[in-house]
C-alpha cells in the first residue's frame, strides 16, 4: 500500500530563506507526482507536477524534484515571501492512474 | 476558463438527512475524483470517475455513499442518513479528456457540517 510521508510537518522561516520540503513515497511504481498549495479554508492549487521519467521541474522561485528509485521528492523555495504561507501538498498518482496518495502537508509561516 | 466548480461551499446537516454535493469539471474535462479531508488528516481518495463510468471506487465507503457523473450537468457525491463522522471538507478534481493521466485541478471544496 503507497504511503506518502511529508517532513517537517510545519516549519517557520524569515522572510527571504531558501528551504527545502521533502516528501517520501514508499511505492516506486508512481505514474507521476504532483505539489500542490493549499490556503486555510481554501482548495489546492497545483504548483508542479513531474512526470514519472521526469527528474525535475521549475516554475518561478519553486523547484521540485523527483528520485523515484529511492522513493523521494523535494520542493525548493527560493528567497521566500510571506505570501508562501500556505500548507504544502505532496501527492503521488497510482500506477493505474486512477487515484492521487496524498501526504499529510508542511505547514510553512514565512515572517516579515 | 471558469476551474473547477463545487457547490455549495459550505453545507450543514442534521444526523440522519441527505447530503448531495455538486462538482462540474473544467470545460473539456470528462474525468472527475473526489476526495475527503478530515480533520488534522491528509486528503483521502473516494472515487474516480469519467462520464456515465465509476473507474476506480476503492476509497469510497461500502455504505451510504454513493458518486455519479452522468452524461449531461455535474458529478454528484451523495451520502446517505449522514452521521457526524462524515463531517469534513469534500474536494472534486478533474483532467483534461486526453489518454493518460495528466494534471489533477481541484475545486474550492464544500464543508460538510454534521450536526
Amino acid at each position: 500500500k503507497q504511503e506518502v510521508t511529508q517532513i517537517p510537518a510545519a516549519l517557520s522561516v524569515p522572510e527571504g530563506e531558501n528551504l527545502v520540503l521533502n516528501c517520501s513515497f514508499t511505492d516506486s511504481a508512481i505514474y507521476n507526482l504532483q505539489w500542490f498549495r493549499q490556503d486555510p479554508g481554501k482548495g489546492l492549487t497545483s504548483l508542479l507536477l513531474i512526470q514519472s521519467s521526469q527528474r525535475e521541474q521549475t516554475s518561478g522561485r519553486l523547484n521540485a524534484s523527483l528520485d523515484k528509485s529511492s522513493g523521494r521528492s523535494t520542493l525548493y523555495i527560493a528567497a521566500s515571501q510571506p505570501g508562501d504561507s500556505a500548507t504544502y501538498l505532496c501527492a503521488v498518482l497510482n500506477q493505474a492512474g486512477t487515484a492521487l496518495i496524498f501526504g499529510k502537508g508542511t505547514t510553512l509561516s514565512v515572517s516579515s | 476558463n471558469a476551474g473547477v466548480m463545487q457547490n455549495p461551499r459550505h453545507l450543514v446537516r442534521r444526523r440522519g438527512q441527505e447530503a448531495r454535493l455538486r462538482c462540474s469539471p473544467m470545460k473539456g474535462h470528462s474525468h472527475v475524483y473526489w476526495y475527503r479531508q478530515l480533520p488534522e488528516e491528509g486528503l483521502k481518495f473516494m472515487v474516480y470517475l469519467q462520464k456515465e463510468n465509476i473507474i476506480d471506487e476503492s476509497g469510497m465507503p461500502k455504505e451510504r455513499f454513493s458518486a455519479e457523473f452522468p452524461k449531461e450537468g455535474p458529478s454528484i457525491l451523495r451520502i446517505q442518513q449522514v452521521v457526524r463522522g462524515d463531517s469534513a471538507a469534500y474536494f472534486c478534481a478533474s483532467s483534461p479528456s486526453v489518454r493518460g493521466p495528466t494534471e489533477a485541478f481541484f475545486g474550492q471544496g464544500t464543508r460538510l457540517t454534521v450536526v
